[in-house]
């Protein structure tokens, strides 16, 4: 089986807060890469990051940063400082060789001024 | 180059009608995935093309539901016999690179079925 799995439906915080949207995986496959897209109310999906199985460094972004640990199947994504821009529905997706790229159902995130 | 483009933007339509959506992947992008998203809801993952090679059609929901690539660029998904429950946002994305690359997202279809 293959499925992404994001427990947070919605989470508001005030801008300037840091968030931490979490996402947690499963595949067999032992070579799979992990994906964060952002969703502005615009609609159009924006790739922010894509990690393989096999880099598990953490990555940092300007305000955002990725941890990705494989001994809890998890990728979270966390935002430091958030601004009002952040505001979106952020979809964490896996895929591997034999199957295509499956989302989670997404974290809508909204920052208040 | 020009980013992914999806024709029509909007789409009403009857219940028992049938309805086409085209996908014009990124020149180049050897693969083609077609999503579709409910409002409020994530992302279900309907087909996927890859080159010459047999597409991936596991997420297809019905045998209403169709879809082409012609010469391994143009994609058109066809739904038969629309029902109420197809309406949704349907979405294009295209990726240069084979099973493991970053998708390339069109603005999506939005099909509104009466």
């Amino acid at each position: 089986a293959q499925k992404v799995t994001q427990a947070q439906t919605e989470i508001s915080v005030v801008e300037k807060e840091d968030v931490t949207l979490d996402c947690v995986y499963e595949t067999r496959d032992t070579t799979y890469y992990l994906f964060w897209y952002k969703q502005p109310p615009s609609g159009e999906l924006v790739f922010l990051i894509r990690r393989n199985s096999f880099d598990e460094q953490n990555e940092i972004s300007g305000r955002y940063s990725w941890n990705f640990q494989k001994s809890t199947s998890s990728f979270n994504f966390t935002i430091t400082a958030s601004q009002v821009v952040d505001s979106a529905v952020y979809f964490c997706a896996l895929s591997t060789r034999r199957r295509a790229l499956t989302f989670g159902s997404g974290t809508r995130l909204q920052v208040q001024p | 180059g020009a980013g992914v483009s999806q024709s029509p933007s909007n789409k009403v339509t009857e219940k028992g009608k049938d309805v086409e959506l085209r996908c014009d992947p990124i020149s180049g992008h050897t693969a083609l995935y077609w999503y579709r998203q409910s409002l409020g809801q994530g992302l279900e993952f309907l087909i996927y093309f890859q080159g010459n090679s047999a597409p991936d059609k596991s997420g297809l929901p019905s045998d209403r539901f169709s879809a082409e690539r012609t010469g391994g660029s143009v994609s058109t998904l066809t739904i038969q016999r629309t029902q109420q429950e197809d309406s949704a946002v349907y979405l294009c994305a295209s990726s240069p690179l084979r099973d493991t690359g970053e998708l390339f997202f069109g603005e999506g279809s939005r099909l509104t079925v009466l």
